[in-house]
């Protein structure tokens, strides 16, 4: 059974680094993970996606490891404005699931 | 660019009732998601249109919610008749399916979502 897992909550500072990891079993190796960011009241936001090794753009990068069980969302220098929640998607090519993670509650302080 | 549009942005209805919402996706996406989101949780999965046929509907629980795209571009989603555990974020988002190395991956653009709210 297809299932992503991410931490609930996670606290951070202003300037720091955050990784958000997520946890994804029997993910083959062209399944596809992606990112998003939800504001209250609004619908996630794509942040970034990749499916091996590791993707950088310009707001975050994205580390897949050779064994591919979980990934990681690395935010730099967090702001104020970073407060969200993050998830994880993972979209299986075999069956053609696309499988949201429960989100992860970031919240960066002064 | 104009985004994904839903309306209405919040319905409240009795339990028993019916209820419809609506998705206008991006210009020239082919693909159309139906999510629901209950409070708390990651976006569900309810249906997916690849233009005007269906890719995936193995969540959808079929003997209460509806969804159709007629002409390929807007959907509709319906809920007949309503329970309490509806009571949820409906979220409509939409792609261009984009293919690479033999596989493919969708970027998605989420409308801001229909609160319902069912007592």
């Amino acid at each position: 059974l297809a299932k992503t897992t991410q931490p609930i909550s996670m606290d951070s500072y202003e300037g720091q680094e955050v990784n958000i990891t997520c946890s994804h079993n029997n993910i083959a190796t062209n399944d596809y993970i992606t990112w998003y960011q939800q504001f209250p009241s609004q619908g996630p936001r794509f942040i970034i996606q990749g499916y091996k090794t590791k993707v950088t753009n310009e707001v975050a990068s994205l580390f897949i490891p050779a064994d591919r069980k979980s990934s990681t969302l690395s935010l730099p220098r967090v702001s104020l404005s970073d407060t969200a929640v993050y998830y994880c998607l993972v979209a299986y090519n075999q069956g053609g699931k696309l499988i949201f993670g429960q989100g992860t509650e970031l919240s960066v302080k002064p | 660019e104009a985004g994904v549009a839903q309306s209405p942005r919040y319905k409240i209805i009795e339990k028993r009732q019916s209820v419809a919402f609506w998705c206008n996706p991006i210009s020239g996406h082919a693909t159309l998601y139906w999510y629901q989101q209950i409070l708390g949780q990651g976006p569900k999965l309810l249906i997916q249109f690849q233009n005007n046929g269906v890719v995936d509907d193995s969540q959808l629980p079929k003997d209460r919610f509806s969804a159709e795209r007629l002409k390929g571009v807007d959907s509709t989603l319906k809920i007949q008749p309503a329970k309490l555990e509806d009571s949820a974020v409906y979220l409509c988002a939409s792609s261009s399916i984009i293919s690479g190395t033999g596989t493919s991956y969708n970027e998605q653009f989420f409308g801001p979502g229909t609160r319902l709210t069912v007592l």
